[in-house]
Parts: C-alpha cells; structure tokens; sequence
C-alpha cells in the first residue's frame, strides 16, 4: 500500500494570502496524484488531477505541481470559499488518500 | 449535469451486510467505472472498490473478502454489499465517477449517506 502524508495538517492564514500544501508518498507515485476540498457536510471536490491539471470549472488560482514522491498544491490568492479540507489522492497502485489539510481562517 | 444518489439503510447491525445503491441521473452509467468510498465520522476517506458498466470489478485488498459490486444498466445504478460489518465500518458513503481515461479520479460524487453500525 502506497502511504500518503500531509503537511501540515493545519494551515491558519488570512483571505488574500497564498496557500502552500504540500503531499509525499512512501514511494514513487509518477504524476498520478490529485487533490480534492472537502466543505463540512458536502463531498470532496475534484481539484487536480495527474500532479498539475486543473478539473473542469476549477479557478486558476490552484495549481498543482510535483511528481515522484513530493507534490505541492498552491492556492495563489486565498478566496473566503478555500477554506475546508484538502486532501491528495494517488492512483499508481490501489487508490489511497492523504489525511488531510485544514485551511482555516486565521 | 451527472448526478449520483446514494441509497442504503442508515442502520446496519453488527455481523450484517451493508447494503448501497448508486443512482446515475444526467448521463448514462455506460461506457463509465464507478466507484463506493467511505469516510468514517471526523476522519479520512478509503476507497472500497470500483465496477465498470460491463460489470468488471476490483477491489481495496483490505476489504476484498467482504465487498462485492454490481451493476444495472437497466436502472441506471450500481451497488455495494459489505458483509460482516463491525462497528469500525460505520462511516459516510460515497459513490463516484471515475474522469474517463484517467483510472481513479473522481470527477463526479454523490451527496453521501451514512451507514451506522450497531451492535
């Protein structure tokens, strides 16, 4: 099983600010990982796909990068509607998800 | 606008099966893989297994002896049956869409339903 970690697992910024998250795995996962956003209460929400393509509707301020182990997700612009939870997911192997990063309002 | 409806029994008793049913809406559930989810209260998601519209299937090898997955064209739905659950199966429920072409990615995911199990 390819093991996901997050960090860090909670991130306190500002609206305005940039977001840097970031994703390793245990080992290589090629580009094939993706990041979803999870609100309280709803389902995740595609984000990226394979390390740095944008999902269909996603604004430009995420952007996605990285591939083997280490990947980043970069919010540019922090909008009020970004905070929630972010989590990255790889497909090389069986799908398998990080634990998650909280953004929240500092 | 594709939709999925999740459907199930909301409480399951221990040693039972868990019974799920996923409606498509907006789009045909062939020529698609589609795939069960989870994610217990307050904690992180486990994909349990997908089905294609002609009925292949894969599993998380975790579960594998417990799930099976099925599928009908007919109705526009698929479902998952989990046997023997405990309590550490209690968790929200998803259904998913997987993005054509790229394996497991999940475009499109239905609202959720949790499945409660009690001894």
């Amino acid at each position: 099983e390819i093991v996901l970690t997050q960090s860090p697992a909670t991130l306190s910024l500002s609206p305005g600010e940039r977001a840097t998250l970031s994703c390793r795995a245990s080992q290589s996962v090629y580009n094939y990982l993706a990041w979803y956003q999870q609100k309280p209460g709803q389902a995740p929400r595609l984000l990226i796909y394979d390390a740095s393509n944008r999902a269909t509707g996603i604004p430009a301020r995420f952007s996605g990068s990285g591939s083997g182990t280490d990947f980043t997700l970069t919010i540019s612009s922090l909008e009020p509607e970004d905070f929630a939870v972010y989590y990255c997911q790889q497909r090389n192997n069986w799908p398998t998800f990080g634990p998650g990063t909280k953004v929240d309002i500092k | 606008q594709v939709q999925l409806q999740e459907s199930g029994p909301g409480l399951v008793k221990s040693s039972e099966t868990l019974s799920l049913t996923c409606t498509v809406s907006g789009g045909s559930i062939s020529n698609y893989y589609w795939s069960c989810l989870r994610q217990p209260p307050g904690k992180g998601l486990e994909w349990i297994g997908y089905i294609s519209y002609s009925g292949s299937t894969n599993y998380n090898p975790s579960l594998k002896s417990r799930v099976t997955m099925s599928v009908d064209t007919s109705k526009n739905q698929f479902s998952l049956k989990l046997s023997s659950v405990t309590a550490a199966d209690t968790a929200v429920y998803y259904c998913a869409r997987h993005l054509p072409s790229y394996g497991h990615v999940f475009d499109y995911w239905g609202q959720g339903t949790l499945a409660t199990v009690s001894s």
